[in-house]
């Protein structure tokens, strides 16, 4: 079945850029999704990509995806406090290039930004 | 759009008594999800349902929790007989077929 790996912390300053890794084991066509959750709060999708694409950038996010060692990463530039928080990997299988059943999350990772 | 709405945000409740949880998932959306958020297990999947019919319910963890969905816009989890192992977040979530996924802002289930 789907597996998805993530570093647990992750500590950076405030300014500089942020990079969260996660690797996942599924073969198959599917699409591989950042979310971001604050204390408290729900889950929110950050960027999402499909995986015959290799890299996406959104605004201060840049999701890079190496498909040969099923490696997702998501680049956080100019990284600020209010971008700390756990952000999760998640993929769900796709059909003809079509996104269908279940999420599947890595453990999440702590990024806290220091002043 | 109010986005995917679940009741109750908090609940406490005494070990053995039943606890109902409640979900609306966004208006035209087919796909249901349900997850339980812990420190220990990360986001594990429950249960989800295609069109109200459940697809995949292996990750209930026992006969005390069940799911229905009776109609497209609103789905239950119920715990007879909570435990406090029970205690956790749940979240629910919908989809559309080729769509993303919303999540709705989850229960903080309490069992003491």
């Amino acid at each position: 079945g789907e597996d998805v790996e993530q570093s647990l912390f992750l500590s950076v300053r405030e300014g500089d850029s942020s990079v969260i890794n996660c690797t996942y084991t599924d073969s198959s066509s599917t699409y591989l999704y950042w979310y971001k959750q604050e204390p408290g709060a729900g889950l929110q999708l950050l960027t999402y990509i499909f995986s015959n694409m290799d890299m996406k950038q959104d605004q201060r996010l840049t999701v890079l995806l190496n498909k040969k060692d099923k490696h997702l990463s998501l680049r956080i530039a100019d990284t600020q406090t209010g971008d700390s928080a756990i952000y999760f990997c998640a993929e769900s299988p796709s059909w003809g290039g079509t996104s269908y059943g279940k999420l599947t999350f890595g453990q999440g990772t702590i990024l806290t930004v220091h002043p | 759009d109010a986005g995917v709405i679940q009741s109750p945000r908090h609940e406490v409740t005494e070990m053995g008594q039943e606890v109902t949880l409640r979900c609306k998932p966004i208006s035209g959306h087919d796909y249901l999800f349900w997850y339980r958020q812990t420190m220990m297990r990360g986001l594990e999947l429950l249960i989800y349902f295609n069109n109200n019919v459940p697809i995949d319910d292996s990750g209930m963890p026992e006969d005390r929790f069940s799911a229905k969905m009776p109609n497209a816009s609103f789905s239950t989890l119920k715990i007879q007989p909570s435990e406090p192992r029970d205690s956790a977040v749940y979240f629910c979530a919908s989809k559309r077929t080729g769509g993303n996924y919303t999540f709705g802002s989850g229960t903080r289930l309490t069992v003491v």
